[in-house]
């Protein structure tokens, strides 16, 4: 994997389901793996800085998992409400650059 | 409000025209950044400056022209775009240094550039 990939594209849940998707990023040169979470009209806000292969972060009813050396990281919602509905973006940090996904758009109907 | 702020929020521009989009952060943030974000595209770099050099151009048409006066505010000036220009501009502020890759970026809430 050269890209940043994100999947899947758009999401539309339930208000209380669980959900999860994912982002692959090239395994080698790795530097950190950054998670946004992106409201319409406003701007991208971080969520997570991830280094380690095994990290695991938690904010609230999300989290994120790490695996560097199979260039993956997954975002998991937990009992989805829909102000969680937003644009979730990943971006992958070599020693150079910061490269995005096209996101994960999230969509929770009440 | 993250700390960078963007001006206008919505622009309309005809193909001949010329104009400035702004971005100011007061977070003491030495590096600034240009993005371009099309629908259902990632984010694209468009061009970086750190302690008010520009540090990366990624092969942008000239009609894009970047200043950075001072290491709080950039600007894009706009001239003769094309339709296909039309998109989200998004500006971002970091601070380099050491293990500077463990820190995010801090991003306004974009211009929103329809040419016509």
């Amino acid at each position: 994997i050269l890209n940043v990939e994100q999947s899947p594209q758009s999401l539309h849940v339930q208000e209380g389901d669980s959900t999860n998707f994912t982002c692959s990023f090239p395994s080698s040169n790795f530097y950190a793996l950054h998670w946004y979470r992106w409201e319409t009209a406003k701007s991208p806000e971080a969520l997570f800085v991830m280094t380690l292969n095994g990290d695991e972060k938690k904010k609230g009813r999300i989290s994120a998992t790490l695996n560097t050396k199979e260039g993956y990281s997954y975002l998991y919602i937990k009992g989805s409400q829909p102000e969680d509905s937003a644009t979730y973006l990943c971006a992958f940090r070599d020693n150079n650059d910061m490269r995005f996904g096209a996101g994960t758009r999230l969509t929770v109907k009440p | 409000e993250t700390g960078v702020t963007q001006t206008p929020r919505h622009l309309v521009m005809g193909m001949t025209n010329k104009k400035s989009l702004k971005c100011e952060q007061h977070l003491g943030h030495n590096a600034m950044y240009w993005y371009k974000q099309s629908a259902k595209k990632p984010l694209e770099l468009m061009f970086v400056y750190n302690f008010k050099e520009q540090t990366e151009n990624n092969s942008v048409p000239s009609r894009f022209s970047p200043e950075c006066p001072n290491s709080s505010h950039l600007f894009l000036h706009l001239h003769t775009l094309q339709p296909e220009d039309s998109a989200l501009y998004l500006c971002a502020s970091s601070q380099p240094g050491t293990e500077d890759w463990a820190y995010g970026y801090t991003f306004g809430s974009g211009t929103r550039l329809t040419v016509v």
